[in-house]
C-alpha cells in the first residue's frame, strides 16, 4: 500500500518570502500522480498543483511549483512571495493510475502554513 | 456552479443518536466520494460512488455506517448509532469522470461531534 509522509507539522514564513513544504511517499509504482492540497480555515480542500510522474518536468502554478524527485520518492512544495491568503494547512496525496484503487487518494498528515506579517 | 454541498456544517449530537450528512455534487459530475478526516488518522476514503453506484466501500468503518445516493444530485451517509469516536470532519467531493487526470472537487466538510 502506499503511504504518504509530512514531516513538517507546522511552517512559518515572513510575508513576501519563500516558503518549500516537504513530503515523500512510497510505493512500488512507476507511474501515478501527486497533488498538493490547501486547507484554509473555511475547510474546504482547494488542490493546489499536481504533478504525472512520468513527466520530468516540474509542475509549475503562479507563485506555487513543485520539486518532484521521483527515484528519491519526494514532491516538496515551494511557495514564492509569500502572501497572508497562503496561510492553510497543507496535504500532499497520492493517487494510482491502476484500475483498482485508482479512485482513492492518499494523503499525508498535512502541514500547517503560518505567514507572518 | 455553487460547487459541492454539504449539510450541516455542524453538527452536535449525542452518542447512540442517527445522523445524516448530506451532499450535492456538481452538476455533470458522474462520481461522488465521501472522506473522514480526524486528527489520528488524517483524511481517508470511506466509500465512492459512480453513476449513483456504490463501487467501494472497503473505507467504510463500520455496519454503523452506510450511504447512499439515490439520485445523480444527492448523496448521504448515515451512522447509526453514534459514537464519540466518529467525531470527525466529513467530506463529499465530486468529479466528472473517474479519470485518474480528472480534478476532485471537495465540499466544506460537515463537523459531527458526538459526545
Amino acid at each position: 500500500a502506499q503511504t504518504v509522509t509530512q514531516s513538517q507539522p507546522e511552517m512559518s514564513v515572513q510575508e513576501a518570502e519563500t516558503v518549500t513544504l516537504s513530503c515523500t511517499y512510497d510505493t512500488s509504482e512507476s507511474d501515478y500522480y501527486l497533488f498538493w492540497y490547501k486547507q484554509p480555515p473555511s475547510r474546504q480542500m482547494i488542490l493546489v498543483i499536481r504533478q504525472e510522474a512520468y513527466k520530468q518536468q516540474n509542475a509549475t502554478e503562479n507563485r506555487f511549483s513543485v520539486n518532484f524527485q521521483k527515484a528519491a520518492k519526494s514532491f516538496s512544495l515551494k511557495i514564492s512571495d509569500s502572501q497572508l491568503g497562503d496561510a492553510a494547512m497543507y496535504f500532499c496525496a497520492y493517487r494510482t493510475l491502476s484500475i483498482q484503487g485508482a479512485q482513492k487518494l492518499v494523503f499525508g498528515q498535512g502541514t500547517r502554513l503560518t505567514i507572518n506579517p | 456552479d455553487a460547487g459541492v454541498i454539504q449539510s450541516p456544517r455542524h453538527e452536535v449530537t449525542e452518542m447512540g443518536q442517527e445522523v445524516t450528512l448530506r451532499c450535492k455534487p456538481i452538476s455533470g459530475h458522474d462520481y461522488l466520494f465521501w472522506y473522514r478526516q480526524t486528527m489520528m488518522r488524517g483524511l481517508e476514503l470511506l466509500i465512492y460512488f459512480n453513476n449513483n453506484v456504490p463501487i467501494d466501500d472497503s473505507g467504510m468503518p463500520e455496519d454503523r455506517f452506510s450511504a447512499k445516493m439515490p439520485n445523480a444530485s444527492f448523496s448521504t451517509l448515515k451512522i447509526q448509532p453514534s459514537e464519540p469516536r466518529d467525531s470527525a470532519v466529513y467530506f463529499c467531493a465530486s468529479s466528472r469522470t473517474g479519470s485518474t487526470n480528472e480534478k476532485l472537487f471537495f465540499g466544506s466538510g460537515t463537523q459531527l461531534s458526538v459526545l
